[in-house]
């Protein structure tokens, strides 16, 4: 059974770098057959897709966002992470790791999703 | 703004069809890209509700159903349920966006 999971602090201060790693069980990252997206949803918001990335490192993010966000890879540990810089309030969101089956198939398995505050 | 529009909610009593509209252009729905739903229960992850436009992952309910006409596509939702109480999103690619991907606004069903 595909899980995943992610994992970072709930609470970090304006101007800072968020951090969060996603780590997938029940399935390799690095057998190539996904793409591994985040999303996040801004509190009593709609969705808003980050990004994904390839087994193999190559990554696309959404053009809409400003080049704030980061993701990578790591297949040793079977995680993929995300870092978001220079934070202000209007990244407070809750962020979902998710794995990305594809244009004819969607995003079929989601973590449950961690809250993130940018607040001092 | 969402590049996908749905309408913001609806509302039907238990046993009663509902459905949900997803509205784009021409450089995502109906550029020919395939529309996937999702069900987020309250406090829940999104889940997929349909993919490829009108498939079914395996346990989800036949009541629910999937179309999609040219710039537009539909969620169908028959024998409405409590259960079935939940925010509802389209999601698609959008060449204009390098063909990544675009969700919808978000459609609020509520059971009566």
């Amino acid at each position: 059974q595909v899980q995943l999971q992610e994992s970072g602090p709930g609470l970090v201060k304006p101007s800072q770098t968020l951090s969060l790693t996603c780590t997938v069980s029940g399935d390799s990252i690095s057998s190539g057959r996904y793409f591994w997206s985040w999303i996040r949803q801004h509190p009593g918001k709609g969705l808003e897709w980050i990004g994904y990335i390839y087994y193999s490192g190559t990554a696309y993010s959404n053009p809409s966002l400003k080049s704030r966000f980061t993701i990578s890879v790591d297949t040793s540990k079977n995680q993929f992470s995300l870092k978001v810089s220079s934070v202000t309030a209007a990244d407070t969101a809750v962020y979902y790791c998710a794995r990305d089956a594809g244009g004819s198939t969607g995003l079929d398995y989601w973590g449950q999703g961690t809250l993130v505050t940018v607040s001092s | 703004q969402s590049v996908l529009t749905q309408t913001p909610s609806v509302s039907g009593a238990p046993g009663q069809r509902v459905t949900i509209s997803c509205t784009g252009s021409s450089s995502n729905i109906g550029a020919g890209y395939d529309v996937h739903w999702y069900q987020q229960l309250p406090g829940t992850a999104p889940k997929l509700l349909i993919y490829g436009n009108n498939n079914r992952p395996s346990g989800v309910p036949d009541r629910f159903s999937g179309s999609k006409s040219g710039t537009s596509a539909s969620l169908a939702i028959t024998g409405l349920q409590a259960e079935d109480e939940a925010d509802y999103y389209c999601q698609s690619y959008d060449s204009s966006l390098s063909g990544l991907h675009v969700f919808g606004s978000g459609t609020k069903v509520t059971v009566l």
